[in-house]
């Protein structure tokens, strides 16, 4: 079975500028999550999608971050403008149903670094 | 407020050794707790979770968790490590639905590094 994919895997952006993430969930899983993983820090979750509508974005930080998940599959999240503090790694990861448990499966995440 | 808590940044073992990663919880009402594991370069894996029931959990891999309620505690537990098993081990725990927000808090991490 195909896994969680992400694209880029690296990405180097000054301050100020603007960045997009993709993501292609497990075929079939209607959840889909974006999380932000500081170095030293556990992932947080930034939004969680049920096929293509927003179940939960309290930890977004919506004056800049913003998130989409278009026919319920494929999603991107944006960052506009980029701060340092950005600087992480953003998992996408998917699961089969929501609000029971963790996305089970995640994919292998997109190191951003903001200069 | 629901937290994690992973006491040990890091935690070194013998090959051949049993190994315990640390974790306490705190979150109101009944836990839903999770183990993930993350090798270099690849993304989080699931490894086991405790949702109810029996209080060990078998999981991937030869690991297994007990969930303690009086102390709070879902340590990761394997009899034997192998050098394969050094990784950065994540707890995680959230409430059932219905109990209120079910974002799910992930602790800091401990990395095991398990010696030849």
């Amino acid at each position: 079975e195909a896994g969680v994919a992400q694209s880029p895997r690296y990405k180097i952006i000054e301050k100020r500028q603007s960045v997009a993430f993709w993501c292609n969930p497990i075929s079939g899983h209607a959840t889909l999550y974006w999380y932000q993983q500081i170095l030293g820090q556990g992932p947080k979750l930034l939004i969680q999608f049920q096929n293509n509508g927003v179940v939960d974005d309290s930890q977004l930080p919506k004056d800049r971050f913003s998130a989409e998940r278009l026919k319920g599959v494929d999603s991107t999240l944006k960052i506009q403008p980029a701060k340092l503090e950005d600087s992480a790694v953003y998992l996408c990861a998917s699961s089969l149903e929501a609000g029971h448990e963790l996305g089970a499966f995640f994919g292998q995440g997109t190191r951003l670094t903001v200069v | 407020a629901q937290s994690v808590a992973q006491p040990e940044d890091q935690v070194n073992v013998a090959e051949g050794n049993p190994l315990t990663v640390k974790c306490t919880y705190s979150v109101s009402g009944n836990p839903y707790l999770f183990w993930y594991v993350q090798y270099p370069n690849r993304g989080l894996q699931f490894l086991l979770k405790y949702i109810t029931g029996d209080n060990l959990v078998k999981g991937s891999y030869g690991f297994e968790a007990e969930f303690n309620k009086s102390q709070t505690s879902f340590h990761l537990k394997k009899p034997s490590a192998l050098v394969s098993d050094s990784a950065l081990y994540f707890c995680a725990v959230r409430v059932p639905p219905g109990e209120g927000s079910y974002i799910p808090t992930f602790g800091r991490g401990t990395s095991l590094i398990v010696h030849p």
